[in-house]
């Protein structure tokens, strides 16, 4: 059980717009930034969004992300057949020793 | 250009020992923590612990606390993941990857993983 919760699956045709939520709690996305990272298949993972909303260089402006209190969210728009992969959020926890929590990751299928 | 380099692929027995390792190169390896991140085989990413390379601090998730070690070797900017008596469970893709600080505490460069395999 992961302690950000993420939907198992997504899926949305090419062109579409989908949206992934991550939910947590005070000691994490409630008090910390949140990061995504995208993990094609058979590959490691790639930082997509950083401090909730900022995109590393390389990243396509396709990709953004927003956060709300304890929720977060990364939206996807103008989907590609190439951005069928898992997406997993994170963020830092300060219960206990500070540590990073991850979501349990969304599987995205391109239809 | 930055660069993480994981060790080969790993087949232990049951109460083997192992350290398999990270070497950084392409940046000041002291400057950036370095942590390890578990992926079972068809499950999710696990944060197992980090490392200070600069003066090896190390703190780990709960969840692995007192069952792996987190070490690194600054002279020659290489972090090391390494357990004494291993079990069928860890079987696993192990990842190292640089936390920075400026990318707010993102994973910003991965290593390519270590496979780590254990059978009787």
């Amino acid at each position: 059980q992961s302690v950000l919760t993420q939907p198992p699956s997504a899926s949305g045709t090419p062109g579409q717009r989908v949206t992934i939520s991550c939910s947590g709690s005070s000691s994490n996305i409630g008090s910390n930034t949140v990061n995504w990272y995208q993990q094609l298949p058979g590959t490691a993972p790639k930082l997509l969004i950083y401090s909730n909303n900022q995109r590393p260089s390389g990243v396509p402006d396709r990709f953004s992300g927003s956060k709300s209190g304890t929720s977060a969210s990364l939206a996807i728009s103008g989907l590609q057949s190439e951005d069928e992969a898992d997406y997993y959020c994170a963020a830092w926890d300060d219960s206990l020793n500070a540590h990073v929590v991850f979501g349990g990751g969304t599987k995205l299928t391109v239809l | 250009e930055v660069q993480l380099v994981q060790s080969g692929a790993e087949v232990k027995k049951p109460g083997e020992s192992l350290r398999i390792s990270c070497k950084g190169s392409g940046y000041s390896f002291t400057s950036y923590w370095i942590s390890w991140v578990r992926q079972m085989p068809g499950k999710g990413l696990e944060w197992m612990g980090r490392i200070d390379p600069s003066d090896s601090y190390t703190n780990y998730s709960p969840s692995f606390q007192g069952h792996v070690t987190i070490s690194a070797d600054k002279s020659i900017s290489t972090a090391y993941l390494q357990w004494s008596s291993l079990k069928a469970s860890d079987t696993a893709m192990y990842y190292c990857a640089r936390l920075s600080i400026t990318f707010g505490g993102a994973f910003d460069y991965w290593g390519q993983g270590t496979l780590v395999t254990v059978s009787s």
